[in-house]
């Protein structure tokens, strides 16, 4: 059974970089049908869409935080990771990583998010 | 970026009840709309995809309906396991965005 689980420091300092990771188990990471996704959020916000990658390195990024952003995979660890940088007390939530996959339905493809990590909060505070 | 406006913010119901949430994009996203369950401190769920297709394993009194810029998911009759907040998103164009979310509540 797919399993994501994320994992990181829960406490941030202002200014400094966010990093999370996302292990992924009992599936490869390294499937060409699948992108890797990041999201958030934050208290009484909604959801966020913050990027995804491929296991071929391909990244897509929120323009809201590209300037702040990477997002990278490890193929041999079976993992992939965020890396948000100069972060403020705004950049506190909880952070999701989810698989991405497309659904084939009378020759439309559609994205859905599944399965996705329990979640992990991160709180930026000095 | 669009905008999901979800409604209502929370309701309250009765197991059995018809329960019926709204999502409608600020510009139309064709049927590019999905709806997830999340309980607390469980891992958010995807019920539809493509504004009206069940997900693998999903109970069938879930639905899904609607194009362009207005969605409906509606709970047949509601079970004890569905309180839960439920949330939609765009997959029309990036970044995704996702409605405010519906919390479903024991009446």
């Amino acid at each position: 059974q797919l399993q994501l689980q994320e994992s990181g420091p829960g406490l941030v300092t202002p200014s400094e970089t966010l990093s999370l990771t996302c292990t992924v188990s009992g599936a490869s990471i390294s499937n060409t049908n699948y992108f890797w996704v990041w999201l958030r959020q934050s208290p009484g916000e909604g959801l966020e869409w913050i990027g995804s990658v491929h296991y071929s390195g391909s990244t897509h990024y929120n323009p809201s935080l590209k300037s702040r952003l990477s997002i990278s995979v490890d193929t041999s660890k079976n993992q992939f990771s965020l890396n948000l940088s100069s972060v403020t007390a705004a950049d506190t939530a909880v952070y999701y990583c989810a698989r991405q996959g497309k659904k084939p339905v009378a020759g439309v493809f559609y994205s859905g998010l599944d399965p996705w990590g329990q979640g992990t909060l991160v709180t930026v505070s000095s | 970026d669009i905008q999901m406006t979800q409604s209502p913010s929370s309701l309250s119901a009765s197991v059995g009840d018809r329960v019926t949430i709204t999502c409608r994009p600020s510009q139309a996203i064709n049927t590019y709309l999905n709806w997830y369950q999340h309980k607390p401190g469980k891992a958010p769920h995807l019920l539809i995809f493509g504004a009206s297709n069940l997900q693998s394993g999903v109970p069938s009194r879930f639905s899904g309906s609607g194009s362009g810029t207005d969605f409906t998911l509606t709970i047949s009759s509601l079970h004890p396991e569905d309180f839960a907040t439920y949330f939609c998103q765009q997959t029309y164009i990036l970044p995704w965005t996702f409605g405010q979310g519906t919390r479903v509540e024991v009446k």
